[in-house]
Order: structure tokens, then C-alpha cells, then sequence
């Protein structure tokens, strides 16, 4: 079960420039999310989905963009990178949004912006 | 402003011994806590959680207390082994939105052999 898996692990960009970070998910689960963590910070929330077609904001959606064609994949879009973009990202899914189910993690993309 | 707090950034304890991991939130409305695990270059992990209508959730070494009244939780690991040290996640959400989580800063642990 490869359960979350992210591409790439690591990716350096310059300031300007445009990439996508890829999330999948073969566990068949209906809600997935991206964070973003940065040194002695938790995890935030960046944009989160509940179903195909269905994306909301988070709490740091800006510089973000995101959609949700199928159920696997949920992938982040980083339209014009900045240095305050530096950071750990995090994607997870979870089967539902009730009470006793846990959401499981990829295991991170590390973005450098310069 | 902070919503969930983890005050100390790290823990150091005895291998066999207690450790004993805080958390506090703010938020009224959070309704289900959990705790996630991290080591370094990869995703956390799901450890163990507590809905509000309990004050204890027990599994295996690791027993999760919330004192609601405190708006207060802790992470009893008993006995504590040298794989046990991460970084501790406390997590938090309400209405059963575990697509929505809050996290604290997290805590290092580390125990010693």
C-alpha cells in the first residue's frame, strides 16, 4: 500500500517562477489537504478538498492555487514563487470527516525558493 | 494567535521512565484531539486521539488525558523507549473535520538510553 505519496522531495526554485507539487492518494479517500510547515511552526493549513470538484481555503491559501479532478490526486500550485514560500509541504488524506478516523501524511516536499 | 500551544519546544527523559507531553488550546468549539509523531524527513503519523466526551483514551503505552474544564491535554508514554523520540504533534479540530486540523509547534522528545 503506497498510501500518500508526494513529487518530488525536494525542489529548489527561483523567485518568479511557477511549479506544482503532486499529491496521491490510493486508499480511495474522500478528503484530502495540503500544509505547509516552517521551522518552529506547526503544521498550517493551506487548501483542503472534501470530494472531487469541491476545494476550499485554508488558513494560508495565498500564493496557492489548487484543484481536485479526480479522487487520487489533489495537486498545489504555486503560481509565482516566493522566498517566504520556503518551507515543508505536507499532503493528507483521510477516508471521512468524522470523529475516530485519522488522516494520513505523505512524507513532505522540501521548496526552496532564492 | 495561537489556538493550540505546546510550551515546551523539548523534553529530554530516561528510557523506562514517564514522559509526559502538554498541550493546551483555546478554541472552545475543538471537539476531537489528536497526536501525531514526526521523525525527521517524514510525514507525521497518527498516534492516538480523544473526542470531548471523554477524559481518557488509552493504547498500549500511550494514554491521552483532556481536561476540558482546563481546555488542557497531555501524553502519558509509559514505559519510554529510545524509538519513541520525535516530534510530538498536538492536533486539534471540531465538528469531526479531521481534513481541517490545528496544530501546536510540536515538542522534541528524546529518550535516553
Amino acid at each position: 500500500n503506497a498510501g500518500v505519496t508526494q513529487t518530488p522531495k525536494f525542489q529548489v526554485l527561483k523567485t518568479g517562477q511557477s511549479m506544482t507539487l503532486q499529491c496521491a492518494q490510493d486508499m480511495n479517500h474522500e478528503y484530502m489537504s495540503w500544509y505547509r510547515q516552517d521551522p518552529g511552526m506547526g503544521l498550517r493549513l493551506i487548501h483542503y478538498s472534501v470530494g472531487a470538484g469541491i476545494t476550499d481555503q485554508g488558513e494560508v491559501p495565498n500564493g496557492y492555487n489548487v484543484s481536485r479532478s479526480t479522487t487520487e490526486d489533489f495537486p498545489l500550485r504555486l503560481l509565482s514563487a516566493a522566498p517566504s514560500q520556503t518551507s515543508v509541504y505536507f499532503c493528507a488524506s483521510s477516508r471521512d470527516g468524522q470523529w475516530g478516523t485519522e488522516a494520513f501524511f505523505g512524507q513532505g516536499t522540501r521548496l526552496t525558493v532564492v | 494567535d495561537q489556538q493550540v500551544k505546546q510550551n515546551s519546544p523539548s523534553l529530554s527523559v530516561q528510557e523506562g521512565r514517564i514522559s509526559i507531553l502538554n498541550c493546551d488550546y483555546t478554541n472552545s468549539m475543538f471537539d476531537y484531539f489528536l497526536w501525531y509523531k514526526k521523525y525527521p524527513a517524514e510525514g507525521p503519523t497518527f498516534l492516538i486521539s480523544i473526542s470531548s466526551i471523554k477524559d481518557k483514551n488509552e493504547d498500549g503505552r500511550f494514554t491521552v488525558f483532556l481536561n476540558k474544564s482546563a481546555k488542557h491535554l497531555s501524553l502519558h508514554i509509559v514505559p519510554s523507549q529510545p524509538g519513541d523520540s520525535a516530534v510530538y504533534f498536538c492536533a486539534a479540530n471540531s465538528g469531526g473535520s479531521n481534513y481541517k486540523l490545528t496544530f501546536g509547534k510540536g515538542t522534541l522528545l528524546t529518550v535516553n538510553p
